[in-house]
């Protein structure tokens, strides 16, 4: 079936650092998604992709969705002590998997004070 | 912001019983859905419902069973829990097939001694 490979799997930076994560597949996606969690708590939507080459912004947050449709990439400027979380990419893919999401394994970002 | 509900936030109990997790969401979404998963690790997708009267297994085998009477609200139910069946169950509902986001309930912290 479909995977996403997303990588870093943890990330343990200092506080005001720059943060890059990625998620790859050897499948075409039409959408993109990019969530945050915090424990004990349910995903929460960052960033949304609809376009291949499509760029988008959310404050701190910068996100792309790969030319050729199989990559995507999270950046986060500036880190701060509250950007703590587990990070999960998902991909749709409207042929494929019923049109169900399809998620990465996540990155979990730690950071320094 | 979704919109989404989840209750119990936490439950411990004992091995036999049968439990019924709630969620519901107040946004009219006809897709609604159920994710499995141990703390810090991926998601997994146990259940799907894409309207009334309509259910779906996921990509993991689960031992509970849902149901859909009406769009807002897809309860989750184990007749006979487990340790086994520890983990943290998610609850998720999307606006449309084709865009895809899924917003995440706050979850279900389920503990079997």
């Amino acid at each position: 079936g479909q995977q996403l490979n997303q990588s870093p799997q943890s990330m343990f930076i200092q506080e005001g650092e720059d943060v890059s994560m990625n998620c790859t597949s050897s499948s075409i996606f039409n959408t993109w998604l990019w969530y945050k969690q915090d424990p004990g708590e349910g995903p929460v939507l960052l960033i949304a992709l609809y376009k291949a080459g499509e760029l988008t912004s959310n404050g701190r947050l910068t996100a792309q969705f790969g030319i050729t449709r199989k990559d995507s990439f999270l950046n986060i400027s500036a880190s701060i002590p509250s950007d703590v979380g587990i990070y999960f990419c998902a991909g749709l893919n409207y042929g494929g998997s019923q049109g169900n999401l399809i998620f990465g394994k996540g990155t979990k970002l730690s950071v320094k004070p | 912001e979704a919109d989404i509900y989840q209750t119990p936030r936490y439950l411990v109990i004992g091995t036999g019983k049968k439990i019924t997790l709630e969620c519901s969401q107040t946004m009219g979404h006809d897709k609604m859905y159920w994710y499995q998963q141990d703390p810090g690790m991926e998601l997994h997708l146990i259940h799907y419902s894409y309207g009334v009267n309509s259910t779906e297994k996921g990509d993991l085998s689960s031992e509970s069973t849902v149901s859909r009477i009406r769009t807002e609200h897809f309860p989750l139910t184990l007749e006979s829990a487990r340790p086994s069946h520890t983990s943290q169950y998610l609850c998720a509902s999307a606006r449309d097939r084709g865009v895809g986001e899924q917003f995440f309930g706050p979850g279900t912290r389920l503990t079997v001694l």
